[in-house]
């Protein structure tokens, strides 16, 4: 299974830069990296997907090195509705792979003013 | 209007009792997922479809059954309710395979009393 290990919670201060790492040591050659965003409540939104070296959207970056057996996702200038639990996921998009893939507890990312 | 919409939002029953969730897309998406979450938890999957013929348990089905009835439909049961299915559940739907962008709808909170 592919499995993720990311940080329980974090704290930071708005206007700051967040970066979430997300190790993954056993991320398959066809596998892809994806993170989401989840609010109390709400189902998970996606942030971004990735399957080496950077991506960017409008809404945040992510970076994998060349080995992929981590990322880190960077949520830019962060602001309090940034507040929230952020997924890390890794998984195949053909589906013989479906129910391989995990939501662990994800990390509670805390902004303050 | 939203691209995946579950009803009801929120149910509360007795133990014994049979509950039906039920999950619409209009994203035109072949593959629906329905995940259960508990307080603190990450997602996890319960059963998944990739089309209307394909039906397939995930990872925790026992005390659950599903029907896809049309390729926007996918509708969870529970034959008898207890209350340690107390939890939030959320529908979701990809285009490819579950490694994929998935779409959440909303969620249903259903507590078992």
């Amino acid at each position: 299974l592919a499995k993720t290990t990311q940080p329980i919670s974090m704290d930071s201060y708005e206007g700051q830069e967040v970066n979430i790492t997300c190790s993954h040591n056993n991320i398959a050659t066809n596998d892809y990296i994806t993170w989401y965003q989840q609010f109390p409540s709400q189902g998970p939104r996606f942030i971004i997907q990735g399957y080496k070296t950077k991506v960017t959207n409008e809404v945040a970056s992510l970076f994998i090195p060349a080995d992929r057996k981590s990322s880190t996702l960077s949520l830019p200038r962060v602001s309090l509705s940034d507040t929230a639990v952020y997924y890390c996921l890794v998984g195949d998009k053909r589906d013989s792979s479906a129910s391989k893939i995990i939501f662990g507890s994800g990390t509670r990312l805390s902004i303050r003013p | 209007d939203a691209d995946v919409t579950q009803t009801p939002r929120n149910r509360i029953t007795k133990t014994g009792k049979r509950i039906m969730l039920e999950c619409s897309q209009t994203k035109g998406h072949d593959r629906m997922y329905w995940y259960r979450q508990d307080p603190g938890l990450g997602l996890r999957l319960i059963y998944y479809s990739f089309d209307v013929k394909d039906i397939n348990k995930g990872e925790i089905s026992d005390g659950y059954s599903v029907s896809r009835q049309a390729q926007a439909k996918f509708s969870l049961s529970l034959e008898s309710a207890i209350p340690n299915q107390t939890a939030l559940y959320f529908c979701a739907t990809s285009d490819a395979g579950q490694g994929d962008e998935q779409f959440f709808g909303p969620g249903t909170r259903l507590t078992v009393l």
